[in-house]
């Protein structure tokens, strides 16, 4: 099957800095990826949706100047997490879609201190 | 607006059978997932029914009533590995998915 990666995999910043956490579809070619966020015994929370080449979708109550969101190319999405606080402390979740499949990567738990 | 209900926590016996339901109301409808989750990991895929009936797959079945927005993933032969959450997903109109809380199944010897 697809195969959908994530950098990094775990990630400690402090509070006050940036993180980019990127997205690959390694094996195919998907022309819209999402944005997760999931708190501990919750579900999963769709962040934004974005479409290569074009700006991303923002949910709901999602801060589009504080998660930044570029896909670049059809392989590639990065999620950027500016002057990160404690609260945003969460397990990142992105996922490619090919056709009517969705594929996940692992996810990037991402601690702030 | 746009639900889906499954139940919030599940117990069952190693090596008996159990299954999950869930019920959605979207916006059109494009099929149906099933995901396994266990804790600190992502989702991963079980199944997608976009046509009535129900689908085979080894130990892990998916039914599905598009006239009932109704779901149920049948789990066999259950081992102590099954423990995790499952999450409901369907897919609406404009192809998002809209996801349920999932069910936190637990597995007892």
């Amino acid at each position: 099957g697809a195969v959908v990666s994530q950098h990094p995999s775990w990630v400690i910043c402090k509070s006050g800095t940036s993180v980019k956490i990127e997205c690959r579809s390694l094996d195919f070619q998907a022309t819209t990826m999402f944005w997760y966020r999931q708190f501990p015994k919750q579900s999963l929370m769709l962040m934004a949706t974005s479409n290569e080449g074009s700006k991303a979708t923002y949910e709901q109550g999602v801060e589009k100047d504080k998660f930044l969101i570029n896909h670049a190319s059809l392989t590639l999405s990065t999620l950027t997490v500016t002057s990160a606080h404690p609260e945003d402390s969460s397990f990142y979740i992105c996922s490619a879609r090919e056709e009517r499949e969705q594929y996940f990567g692992p996810g990037t738990r991402l601690t702030v201190t | 607006g746009q639900n889906i209900d499954q139940p919030t926590e599940m117990t069952a016996t190693e090596g008996a059978i159990v299954q999950i339901n869930c019920t959605y109301q979207t916006s059109g409808f494009n099929g149906l997932f099933w995901y396994q989750q266990h804790a600190g990991e992502a989702p991963t895929f079980l199944s997608y029914n976009v046509l009535d009936g129900l689908e085979e797959k080894g130990r892990f079945s998916s039914f599905l009533s598009r006239s009932k927005g109704y779901s149920y993933l049948l789990l066999k032969e259950l081992q102590m590995k099954d423990s995790a959450s499952y999450l409901c997903a369907a897919v609406d109109s404009n192809y998002q998915l809209i996801w349920g809380a999932g069910t936190k199944l637990i597995i007892k010897p």
